[in-house]
């Protein structure tokens, strides 16, 4: 089925580890977004990418890592990870140049836990 | 800066019962709103989405949103409420000022009693 994928589903790192998650979309969308989700407070922005090449601070960024390695693909990485990243991480992709005039399409979540 | 109230965190209602969630915006032109659902362990799906014209609109699974600009809302109804609308729920703003990102609310979690 057509939507975005993310990868890996559940994750656990020790404080300072890195890792990358990885995020693919096949519907041809410009955008694309990264949020965590942290209880009572909704889904933060990361980073987000408005076009293949391009990539912007959101609401949240520090302490993470961006590639638009494509037009498919969105990779989010934690250099040094801490345990105030644990979280689940959602990637979202849209139509349009600038962003989410239609609404996004998540993907299922990569659920990220630092001891 | 836009942002998104939901007052209320939880909400139980029994099955068959009519369901509002309430949503307030802050933003000073006509934002683009949406309502996501997010069941547990899922990611979220699109229930419905605002940008102009009638005030009133419809979206899958039985749920409809109504804007109203003088009181900044963004309410979500649905009048009977089935066990499978249990779920998290979440509010959110787009504006072209902020290169339409997406601000979501806190979620307002549903719980449905038999």
């Amino acid at each position: 089925n057509a939507g975005v994928t993310q990868t890996p589903k559940f994750q656990v790192l020790k404080t300072g580890q890195s890792m990358t998650l990885q995020c693919a979309q096949d519907m041809n969308h410009n955008s694309m977004y990264w949020y965590r989700q942290d209880p009572g407070m909704g889904l933060r922005l990361i980073y987000y990418s408005a076009s293949e090449g391009t990539t912007d601070k959101g609401e949240v960024p520090n302490g993470y890592n961006v590639s638009r390695l494509n037009k498919r693909e969105f990779s989010l990485r934690l250099e040094s990870a801490a345990p105030s990243q644990t979280s689940v991480y959602f990637c979202a992709s849209s139509e349009g140049d600038v962003g989410g005039i239609y609404g996004y399409t998540f993907g299922s979540g990569t659920r990220l836990t630092v001891v | 800066a836009q942002s998104v109230t939901q007052p209320d965190i939880h909400i139980t209602v029994s099955e068959g019962a009519s369901l509002e969630l309430r949503c307030n915006y802050s933003y000073g032109a006509t934002p683009y709103l949406f309502w996501y659902v997010q069941s547990p362990g899922q990611g979220l799906q699109l229930l419905l989405k605002y940008f102009s014209g009638d005030t009133l609109v419809q979206g899958i699974k039985g749920f409809e949103a109504e804007f109203k600009r003088s009181q900044s809302s963004f309410n979500l109804r649905k009048p009977s409420v089935h066990w499978s609308d249990a779920a998290e729920y979440f509010c959110a703003v787009g504006a072209r000022s902020n290169d339409y990102k997406l601000s979501f609310g806190a979620g307002t979690t549903v719980t449905v009693r038999a």
